[in-house]
């Protein structure tokens, strides 16, 4: 089975940087994906962790240790758009995604 | 353009009745899946198909069936819908290449009310 743990809350100011953590524990890893979903809408790709270590694509980073079992997505210079919901999902044997319940990120100004 | 359109967008339904949601991709992924997503516990998969012709059970089967005739679609069929079936459906695809990343794309969604 898979176990996925994410804060359920954050909230912060425009311009600043908040980092959402992930805990997993599952019985196959095949990497660990973060997708973006705004209120009433479907989620998005962001990122793709498979080796250990950070991945930068703009604003936004995420960070794979697979020892740890522990992911963390960060975004930078937080815009008003970024309000969202951040969901952490990690790939077993099988390539099927198992998700966390999300992270609801609230920006303000 | 099109992706995966799902159809209908929301829906009111009495209990018992039977259901189909329709789910279509014009990306010829090899993979498809179908999720629900309640209020606290994030996506919940419900059944996958990994190639046309093929499909098998995810997290949460009880009370669902799909069927994959061929690539492009996906549809998810309540039998005898009940009130714990009140949700928000996505349909997803993915290439199905092993070895990904296999990236999952979703859908808009259909957001089904039981009565």
């Amino acid at each position: 089975g898979q176990n996925i743990d994410q804060p359920t809350e954050m909230t912060a100011t425009e311009g600043a940087i908040v980092q959402i953590n992930c805990t997993y524990q599952t019985s196959g890893f095949n990497g660990l994906f973060w997708y973006q979903q705004h209120a009433g809408e479907a989620p998005t790709f962001l990122s793709y962790n498979v080796l250990d270590g950070l991945e930068e694509k703009g604003r936004f980073s995420s960070f794979l240790s697979r020892s740890k079992g522990y992911s963390y997505l960060l975004l930078k210079e937080l815009q008003m758009k970024d309000s969202a919901s951040y969901l952490c999902a990690v790939s077993d044997n099988d390539y099927k995604l198992s998700f966390g319940a999300g992270t609801t990120v609230t920006v303000r100004a | 353009i099109a992706g995966i359109t799902q159809a209908p967008t929301s829906q009111i339904l009495a209990a018992g009745r039977r259901m189909t949601l329709r789910c279509t991709q014009d990306m010829r992924h090899n993979a498809m899946y179908w999720y629900r997503q309640d209020l606290g516990l994030g996506l919940r998969l419900i059944h996958y198909s990994n190639t046309a012709g093929t499909t098998g059970k995810g997290e949460v089967p009880d009370g669902y069936s799909v069927s994959r005739a061929n690539t492009d679609d996906f549809p998810l069929t309540l039998a005898s819908a009940v009130p714990s079936q009140t949700s928000v459906y996505f349909c997803a695809s993915s290439p199905g290449a092993a070895g990904g990343p296999d990236t999952q794309y979703f859908g808009p969604g259909t957001r089904l009310t039981v009565l």
